[in-house]
């Protein structure tokens, strides 16, 4: 079975700090990918990437960063000199064929809010 | 742009009452899910469809059904609202591809609350 562990409930922080959102996961399988999603106070939840089991090149796109370690089994996401806009919850999913089948699974997520 | 819309963003109705979540998606996509989303337990599956007609429960299926007559729509369905069902509900469909690749798009939500 897979699992998506996100153990940080609500992460507090002031504009223009570091933050790191950690995501732990199990999977039996050899295959699979990892994604974060966003989702702002509007409500939908918007895919950010997505990064398959053979790669662990870290990524970065602007503000944000990606941390994939396979040895830890953990695909942390950071956002550097974080924005009011950056409050939003945040989900990390797992998809791979281990549970029966590509149906992602989902983390419970981690608000993140900003305070100005 | 992938588009998934849902019927009301927030709705009122009573204890016992018949409800309806339409959800329509203008991408094509075989594959669509309804979720319900609850502080502290994240997105919980209710039920996916990868095909017209073609219905899987998810981990919470009890109290809810769905319905799927045309590929882009997929309707849930409270039979009997009760007020444990006060939830946000999440629609959404998986890009096309069949494999773990793929990634979803979401609906904006219904905020449904049961009184």
């Amino acid at each position: 079975a897979q699992k998506v562990t996100q153990a940080q409930t609500e992460i507090s922080v002031v504009e223009k700090e570091d933050v790191t959102l950690d995501c732990v996961y199990e999977t039996r399988d050899t295959t699979y990918y990892l994604f974060w999603y966003k989702q702002p106070p509007s409500g939908e939840l918007v895919f950010l990437i997505r990064r398959n089991s053979f790669d662990e090149q870290n990524e970065i796109s602007g503000r944000y960063s990606w941390n994939f370690q396979k040895s830890t089994s953990s695909f942390n996401f950071t956002i550097t000199a974080s924005q009011v806009v950056d409050s939003a919850v945040y989900f990390c999913a797992l998809s791979g064929l281990s549970g029966g089948s590509y149906i992602p699974t989902f983390g419970r997520g981690t608000s993140l809010i900003v305070h100005p | 742009d992938v588009k998934v819309t849902q019927s009301s963003r927030y709705l009122v109705k009573r204890t016992g009452e018949k409800v309806f979540l339409e959800c329509v998606q203008d991408m094509d996509h075989e594959n669509m899910f309804w979720y319900r989303q609850d502080p502290g337990l994240g997105l919980r599956l209710i039920y996916f469809s990868y095909d017209v007609k073609m219905k899987e429960k998810g981990d919470i299926p009890e109290g809810y059904s769905v319905s799927r007559e045309k590929k882009e729509r997929f309707s849930l369905i409270l039979e009997s609202a009760s007020t444990n069902q006060t939830s946000m509900y999440l629609c959404a469909t998986l890009t096309d591809g069949g494999g773990s690749y793929n990634e979803q798009f979401f609906g904006p939500g219904t905020r449904l609350t049961v009184l």
